[in-house]
């Protein structure tokens, strides 16, 4: 089956840095993935759409500036946050989606939680 | 624009006990319906779906679900929950978009809590 990975699957930065975090499907082509964000005991929340050789979409009240996103490659999706505070500690997530025929579903990565110190 | 309502944001269960899981959604379009389940520290797994067909959807670990457009649920079930079924579960919903399911809107979640 389609499988997607992220990494690091956690990192621990200072505030003020920069924190780049990495979404591969390993087995698929994906025109387009998508980030998620994910609080504590919440739900989770779109931040963008990555489209590969174009810019991302990003969903109301993102700061496209802030949540930087490349699509360089049909197997790869980075999200960058920059200059990063500890409100930006939160559970990010990414998905792929599959559309081999038959498949036709989103598959998620394990996630990578920031902690920003 | 749609959006999905999860009714209850816990739910404990004895073990072997049956389980329904709620989730009601809105949506003007026509629409593709999923349920996830997300252990702690992980990612999400797909249980099961609903694109067309047949309304009573089986997913994997026992689980199914029945799409209902009347009442514009897709509520998830259970006739026997195990310990190890113990996690967070999200209802989702997309539109039908052109080459199938586009970007999904999720629900606020269920803790499914399975006790001995």
């Amino acid at each position: 089956g389609a499988v997607v990975s992220q990494h690091p699957s956690w990192v621990i930065c200072k505030s003020g840095t920069s924190v780049k975090i990495e979404c591969r499907s390993l087995d698929f082509q994906a025109t387009t993935m998508f980030w998620y964000r994910q609080f504590p005991k919440q739900s989770l929340m779109l931040m963008a759409t990555s489209n590969e050789g174009s810019k991302a979409t990003y969903e109301q009240g993102v700061e496209k500036d802030k949540f930087l996103i490349n699509h360089a490659s049909l197997t790869l999706s980075t999200l960058t946050v920059t200059s990063a505070h500890p409100e930006d500690s939160s559970f990010y997530i990414c998905s792929a989606r599959d559309i081999r025929p038959g498949a036709n579903v989103l598959t998620f990565g394990a996630g990578s939680r920031l902690t920003v110190l | 624009a749609q959006s999905v309502t999860q009714l209850d944001s816990q739910v404990p269960v004895f073990e072997e006990a049956p389980v329904e899981l709620r989730c009601n959604y809105s949506s003007s379009v026509s629409v593709y319906l999923f349920w996830y389940v997300q252990y702690p520290n992980q990612g999400l797994q797909l249980l099961l779906k609903y694109l067309s067909g047949s309304t009573l959807v089986k997913g994997i670990n026992g689980f199914e679900a029945e799409f209902n457009k009347s009442q514009t649920s897709f509520h998830l079930r259970k006739p026997s929950v195990h310990i190890s079924d113990t996690a967070e579960y999200f209802c989702a919903v997309s539109d039908k978009g052109i080459q199938g399911a586009q970007k999904l809107v999720f629900g606020q979640g269920t803790r499914l809590t399975i006790n001995p």
